[in-house]
């Protein structure tokens, strides 16, 4: 069974780089949509974008000016960079993988909270 | 752009049937998913193209979709449903979630 396990920084401070990495056990990182999705204290979730296996990348456009995404195939990671940080994207961060048909998102990671405050 | 639209909240007593919608022009021209969060964990997909539930997702979850709504229906709803139930869908490329309907068992 697929598993997700985000890492990375828990503070960061404003206008610097927000990054996170998600390893992936349990099963291949090839031929699936790898996403990040977010979620800031008491609110909804927002899809960030994703990283396909081959390295092809899909953002959404209201991050796309700030987001980076990586993936390493032989360490079974991927990773997110979120430039620019500011205190509204203080949030639950959750990898996830999404199937070729990208009906739907499942299994996800079990979040970090990526705080952006000086 | 492209909106999903749930009610914040939705009451229901135990034992009774519970229905979340998800409103969006032309829903029902895409597929949808449900996702169960409960305080302090990640979201649980629970209903996925509309109809289909995974594997280890009780039967009394169920789904539907016609026109602009999708719909979650819960039957028999139990405490342990209590939660915060978010919609999904594709809108070219962009993954989209409604705002999220908090189910209250009471």
């Amino acid at each position: 069974q697929v598993q997700l396990q985000e890492s990375g920084p828990g503070l960061v401070k404003p206008s610097e780089t927000l990054s996170l990495t998600c390893t992936v056990s349990g099963g291949s990182i090839n031929t699936y949509y790898w996403s990040w999705i977010r979620q800031p204290p008491g609110k909804g979730l927002e899809w960030i974008g994703y990283i396909y296996s081959s390295g092809s990348t899909n953002y959404n456009p209201s991050l796309k000016s700030r987001v980076s995404m990586s993936i390493d195939t032989s360490k079974n990671q991927f990773s997110l960079k979120l430039r620019s940080a500011t205190a509204a994207d203080t949030a639950v961060y959750y990898c996830a993988r999404e199937p070729q048909t990208r009906d739907w998102i499942d299994p996800w990671g079990q979040g970090t909270l990526g705080t952006v405050s000086s | 752009s492209y909106e999903l639209t749930q009610p914040p909240s939705v009451s229901v007593s135990p034992g009774q049937t519970a229905s979340i919608t998800c409103s969006g022009d032309k829903l029902g021209d895409k597929y949808a998913c449900w996702y169960q969060q409960k305080p302090g964990q990640s979201p649980v997909l629970v209903i996925y193209q509309n109809t289909k539930r995974p594997s280890g997702i009780p039967e009394r979850f169920s789904g539907s979709s016609s026109g602009n709504t999708a719909t979650l229906t819960i039957s028999g709803t139990q405490p342990m449903d209590e939660a915060d139930y978010y919609c999904q869908a594709l809108d070219s490329s962009t993954a989209l979630f409604g705002g999220g309907t908090k189910l209250t068992v009471l």
